[in-house]
């Protein structure tokens, strides 16, 4: 079964830009989607197809994919950004839903 | 509003059986498909089922695969999943989540409900 790796910790400054990144095999030909999730709370959708932002996502959120690797950046991050980010893909060979293990936001 | 509601969480013994539910509100509710996502204490999103609007496709993780069951009712625009043979390691919260749209190529979930917490336990 396809695998997302994801680092389990990020730390960034307030003002700062953090990127998340999000590992898999050939994952540049998949299309990647990101959430976010806030303790206690249902995850957030805040990227879709590599790089677009559902309704009401502020344009810090983007996202990148090429190659091996897929990226969320959060550019001038707030401290209200601080919460967990998950990559996820669709396997065709599976039809399954992929989850990366997640990353820990921290903003210092 | 688009809105997701679950019910049916609790605690159950191992070996035993719960049917988890989830009202859909605010959309077309057939025309979408519909997943459930688990998490575990602590862990992290873990994909468990999937079922189309028509419930002609329908996919489980290798984790509940003969012992979990999908299923939606589009008059009663309500999701289901029924769980046999419940183990420790079911013990998490069970959010639905709707796809974007009917079909594989729209494979995001855009919509999450607030989820329910099984617990399985002696």
């Amino acid at each position: 079964s396809y695998v997302l790796t994801q680092p389990s910790s990020v730390s960034v400054a307030p003002g700062q830009t953090a990127r998340i990144p999000c590992g898999g095999d050939n994952i540049g030909i998949k299309s990647v989607h990101w959430y976010q999730q806030k303790p206690g709370q249902a995850p957030v959708l805040v990227v879709y197809d590599d790089s677009d932002r559902p309704s009401g996502i502020p344009e810090r959120f983007s996202g990148a994919n090429s190659d091996n690797t897929a990226t969320l950046t959060i550019s001038r991050v707030e401290a209200g950004d601080e919460a967990d980010y998950y990559c996820q893909v669709y396997d065709s060979g599976s039809d399954h839903r992929v989850f990366g293990g997640g990353t820990r936001l921290t903003v210092l | 509003e688009v809105q997701l509601v679950e019910s049916g969480g609790g605690l159950v013994k191992p070996g035993g059986s719960l049917r988890l539910s989830c009202a859909g509100s605010g959309f077309s509710f057939s025309r979408f498909s519909m997943n459930w996502v688990r998490q575990a204490p602590g862990k992290g999103l873990e994909w468990v089922s999937s079922i189309s609007g028509t419930s002609i496709f329908i996919y489980y993780a290798d984790s509940v695969k003969g012992r979990f069951t999908v299923s939606r009712d589009n008059a009663d625009n309500s999701l289901y999943l029924q769980m046999n043979s419940l183990r420790a390691e079911d013990t998490a919260v069970y959010y639905c989540a709707r796809d974007p749209a009917d079909s594989s190529q729209y494979n995001w979930l855009d919509t999450w409900g607030q989820g329910t917490r099984v617990t399985v336990s002696s």
